[in-house]
């Protein structure tokens, strides 16, 4: 039972462009959204999260979105620059604590 | 220092078991454990807090961890089959939130 999905499995971008991720999910109750990025040989790092009160998030060029209604959330990363080349996951936070993770969209941005 | 993970590959054969040790940052009593595979992401297998259990996911009982005074964590694998070929990823963090997590750079097994 996959609660949290990532459907695209890969995305290419040309530099400057806008990069558009995308995540759904079955649990009304996740309290927290959160995307890491992930570079080859290394863990994930912590990009950017949304609380489930809040319909979008912004840091820099990094941007989430949430729809509640569609269960659905967004990653936004404008303009797209060749270093986020990277596997970038979604996660949601249950009330227990546990982060249930998707299956990863792998980023190419092409210069 | 971050959080350190060994070994940082291994080759294994079906039926054997295996021992993944992971060192959380200096202050972190909470480590949890990940498997990482192709299509499937990252699936959690369980969570330690000052040397218990707290959370823990859907792995067969083949799976199980343990965590010492120090906080420093292992995860050991029995009877292994050709499908725990993965990256094994740890995670520690302070008693916060799930996204103050800080992740090893993991244990890729291999398991002929």
């Amino acid at each position: 039972d996959q609660q949290v999905k990532q459907n695209s499995p890969s995305l290419s971008v040309q530099e400057g462009r806008i990069s558009i991720l995308n995540c759904d999910y079955t649990n009304s109750m996740f309290d927290y959204f959160l995307w890491y990025k992930k570079y080859p040989a290394e863990g994930p790092t912590f990009l950017i999260s949304i609380s489930s009160i809040k319909d979008k998030n912004e840091d820099g060029r990094f941007t989430v979105f949430l729809n509640k209604s569609a269960k659905h959330l967004s990653l936004h990363i404008v303009p797209s620059q060749p270093g986020d080349s990277a596997v970038y996951f979604c996660a949601a936070e249950n009330q227990g604590g546990k982060l249930i993770f998707g299956q990863g969209t792998e980023l190419s941005v092409k210069p | 220092t971050g959080v350190t993970q060994s070994p940082t590959h291994l080759i294994k054969t079906r039926g054997q078991q295996v021992t993944l040790s992971c060192s959380p940052i200096s202050g972190h009593r909470s480590v949890s454990w990940y498997q990482q595979t192709p299509g499937q992401g990252l699936q959690f297998l369980f969570e330690y807090f000052s040397e218990t259990q707290r959370n823990k996911g859907n792995f067969p009982g083949r799976f199980s961890g343990r965590q010492f005074s120090n906080s420093r964590s292992e995860m050991n694998v029995s009877t292994l089959e050709l499908g725990d070929s993965a990256l094994y990823l740890c995670a520690s963090r302070t008693s916060g939130k799930a996204y103050e997590q800080y992740f090893g750079p993991g244990t890729r097994l291999t398991v002929t």
